[in-house]
């Protein structure tokens, strides 16, 4: 199984402040790789797909991009509604891992 | 608009039974693979099974191989997932999720992710 290893675990920042999450894949996935963000008590909702296209209805100060095995999601600009906590996945085969969660808190 | 909602969840004992069920609405549902996600109390999210639209192909997470079916009816626009021999490490919030594809590559690749969710529904495995 391809194992998607994210850091930070955890995040600390202030309104304003722009953060960056990693996502490393443990093989080759080509772009095949998704964000998701999740609010306490919620159901995910994709931000990222396919490592840097922006789902519809997503703000543009979600970034993706990708160098290899290495993927980031940027927040550029964090708004109150951000904090929660982000997922990537891997989509390239299954079985679909994901990363074990960052969670976003405010400073 | 799209609408996945999830029913089923409940209690139940170490070694039963459970079928879980997710009724689509807003699309085209046979057009769709479907997928389920589940996330244990407290911790990150797990994919478990996907199953093509047309019901043809099934994949599964190893950890509930030969335990779960997943299935579909697509005159009913409805998903499901049967669990047996359910295991305390079972216990999790469920989540139905339908698949989105990007194609590329003149129609050759597709890059598929989870575009809409249901709520979920708690499924405790107890005694």
């Amino acid at each position: 199984d391809i194992q998607m290893t994210q850091s930070p675990s955890s995040l600390s920042a202030s309104v304003g402040d722009s953060v960056t999450i990693a996502c490393r894949a443990s093989q080759s996935i080509s772009s095949h790789l998704n964000w998701y963000q999740q609010k306490p008590g919620k159901a995910p909702k994709v931000l990222i797909y396919a490592a840097s296209s922006l789902q519809s209805g997503v703000p543009s100060r979600f970034s993706g991009s990708r160098s290899g095995t290495d993927f980031t999601l940027t927040i550029s600009s964090l708004q109150p509604e951000d904090f929660a906590t982000y997922y990537c996945q891997q989509s390239y085969i299954t079985p679909y891992t994901f990363g074990q969660g960052t969670k976003l808190e405010i400073k | 608009e799209v609408h996945l909602l999830v029913s089923g969840g409940g209690l139940v004992q170490p070694g039963g039974s459970l079928r879980l069920s997710c009724a689509a609405s807003g699309f085209t549902f046979s057009s769709y693979a479907m997928n389920w996600v589940r996330q244990a109390p407290g911790k990150g999210l797990e994919w478990v099974s996907t199953i093509s639209g047309s019901g043809g192909s099934t994949y599964y997470a190893d950890s509930v191989k030969g335990r779960f079916t997943i299935s579909r009816d697509n005159s009913k626009n409805t998903l499901y997932l049967q669990m047996n021999s359910l295991r305390a490490e079972d216990t999790a919030v469920y989540y139905c999720a339908k698949e989105q594809r990007l194609v590329y590559g003149s129609g050759s690749v597709f890059s598929p992710y989870f575009d809409k969710w249901g709520q979920g529904t708690l499924v405790t495995v107890s005694s």
